[in-house]
């Protein structure tokens, strides 16, 4: 069973501090999406990784898959209180199927 | 993307009663699922639902609790049945295209079981 593991589970931090988030797994994925739910709305998709090392910057947001497509990150530098939330990392496996496994989520305030 | 609208975006239902919530897309999609948020939680897959077919069901939830319709490729219902408190969630549509590794969320309806 493929399961995606995201630390830390919550982040309380000041507006202008720096975090990263982590969503590790053993298994391999053939891609993996980072999302972002306010209270009251559905998660909404900020970015889809699917090379092994790739990069992606989204404003203050800096996205990362390992090289191994087993592990990815999401680093917000300056963080604002409108980056409060609830982040969400999910991703299909390798093995051609359609099905997309997600993480438990890390629920982070930004306080001002 | 895909817009994904669903009604109602909330209702408060009473225990033994039923309740259906409709998906509805702006564009043809491929694959069609519904997730259940429970408070606090991530998302639980509940089932793909299949174009002209019977939904395929994830572990623990079966078709008599909830059915599922999908009568065209932009079109899908999910019925909660029989509701207890332990069925408040919330309970989200989601699509993707064959081709895409992309996943788009409707809005979610927000359902309490008194």
């Amino acid at each position: 069973t493929q399961l995606l593991e995201q630390s830390p589970q919550f982040l309380s931090i000041q507006e202008g501090e720096n975090l990263t988030v982590y969503c590790n797994s053993s298994s391999v994925f053939s891609s993996l999406q980072w999302y972002r739910q306010e209270p009251g709305e559905g998660p909404v998709l900020l970015v889809t990784v699917v090379t092994g090392g790739e990069v992606k910057k989204l404003k203050r947001l800096t996205f990362q898959f390992g090289d191994a497509r087993k592990d990815s990150s999401l680093h917000i530098t300056a963080a604002q209180p409108g980056d409060t939330g609830l982040y969400l990392c999910a991703g299909r496996g390798d093995t051609g199927g359609f099905k997309t496994i997600f993480g438990a989520g890390t629920r982070l305030f930004v306080k001002a | 993307s895909a817009v994904i609208s669903q009604k109602p975006s909330r209702d408060i239902c009473q225990r033994g009663t039923s309740l259906t919530i409709q998906c509805q897309v702006d564009s043809q999609v491929t694959m069609m699922f519904w997730y259940r948020q429970q408070p606090g939680q991530s998302l639980t897959l509940i089932a793909t639902a299949n174009q002209g077919s019977e939904a395929t069901y994830e572990s623990g939830f079966v078709i008599d609790k909830f059915p599922i319709s999908r009568p065209n490729l932009t079109f899908s219902t999910l019925t909660v049945s029989n509701m207890s408190p332990e069925d408040s969630s919330i309970y989200l549509c989601s699509v993707t295209g064959v081709d895409s590794y992309e996943q788009y969320f409707g809005p979610g309806t927000r359902l309490t079981v008194t």
